[in-house]
C-alpha cells in the first residue's frame, strides 16, 4: 500500500458527460502528479501541482482541468468526454515536488466511456 | 514522438534465470532514470534508479545499466522468480526541461514461469 488513495476505483459514464477523479495524497506529501494510462500507452503526465499550486503541465487536453484543495488532496476533471478517453488515471504523490523517485503512485481509477 | 521505448512489450523468462529489460531514449539531456514495477489493479512501484553520472547501480537481485552513448539502459534481473511476473515501466527525468514529472515507455510484461 502507497499510501495514496484514488475514489472511485471504476468509473463508466456516457461520451458528453463529465466526471471528477479524486486523490488524496500521502500524509505529509505536498505535491501531486496525475498520469494517464491508455491502451498500448505508457503513462502520460498531465500536471503537477505543489501545496496548492499548478507547477508542471503535460499533454493534458483542454477539457481536463485539475487543483489542489488546502487540504493537499487533488481532483481532476474530465468533461465533454470521449470514447478516446477511457483509460486508467493514476495519482502520484511526493514530498517535495522535485525528486522522481520520491512518487509513490495510487491503484488507479478506470475510466470507461461508452 | 516517443522519447522514452521499450520495443519489447513481453518477455518470458524460466525461474533462476537472468530477466534483461531493455529501454532506449532519444534525449540526450534526460539526465536520470528510474525503473517501476506494476502488478495488476496497482499503481506502478518505484524499482531503482540511475543518475547519468553511473553506469551501473545495483540494489540486490536487480542492476540497472546505463549507456549514455548509446541512450540505453537495461534492468537485469537475478536470479528471477515468478513474484517477479509484471508489467516493468523504464521513465526518464527530464530535469534539464522540468520538475520531477516522469516521461515513462509503454512497458515490457515480464514472466516467469516456475
Amino acid at each position: 500500500d502507497s499510501g495514496v488513495t484514488q475514489t472511485p476505483k471504476h468509473l463508466i459514464t456516457a461520451t458528453g458527460q463529465r466526471v471528477t477523479l479524486r486523490c488524496s495524497p500521502r500524509s505529509g506529501d505536498l505535491s501531486v502528479y496525475w498520469y494517464q494510462q491508455s491502451l498500448d500507452q505508457g503513462l502520460q503526465f498531465l500536471i503537477q501541482y505543489y501545496n496548492g499550486e499548478e507547477r508542471a503541465k503535460g499533454n493534458i487536453l483542454e477539457r481536463f482541468s485539475a487543483q489542489q484543495f488546502p487540504d493537499l488532496h487533488s481532483e481532476l476533471n474530465l468533461s465533454s468526454l470521449e470514447l478516446g478517453d477511457s483509460a486508467l488515471y493514476f495519482c502520484a504523490s511526493s514530498e517535495s515536488g522535485t525528486l522522481s523517485y520520491e512518487q509513490y503512485f495510487g491503484p488507479g481509477t478506470r475510466l470507461t466511456v461508452t | 514522438d516517443q522519447q522514452v521505448k521499450q520495443n519489447s512489450p513481453s518477455l518470458s523468462v524460466q525461474e533462476g534465470r537472468i530477466s534483461i529489460l531493455n529501454c532506449d531514449y532519444t534525449n540526450s539531456m534526460f539526465d536520470y532514470f528510474l525503473w517501476y514495477k506494476k502488478y495488476p489493479a496497482e499503481g506502478p512501484t518505484f524499482l531503482i534508479s540511475i543518475s547519468s553520472i553511473k553506469d551501473k547501480n545495483e540494489d540486490g537481485r536487480f542492476t540497472v545499466f546505463l549507456n549514455k552513448s548509446a541512450k540505453h539502459l537495461s534492468l537485469h534481473i537475478v536470479p528471477s522468480q515468478p513474484g517477479d511476473s509484471a508489467v516493468y515501466f523504464c521513465a526518464a527525468d527530464p530535469r534539464g526541461v522540468s520538475q520531477g514529472n516522469l516521461i515513462f515507455g509503454k512497458g515490457t510484461k515480464l514472466s516467469v514461469k516456475p
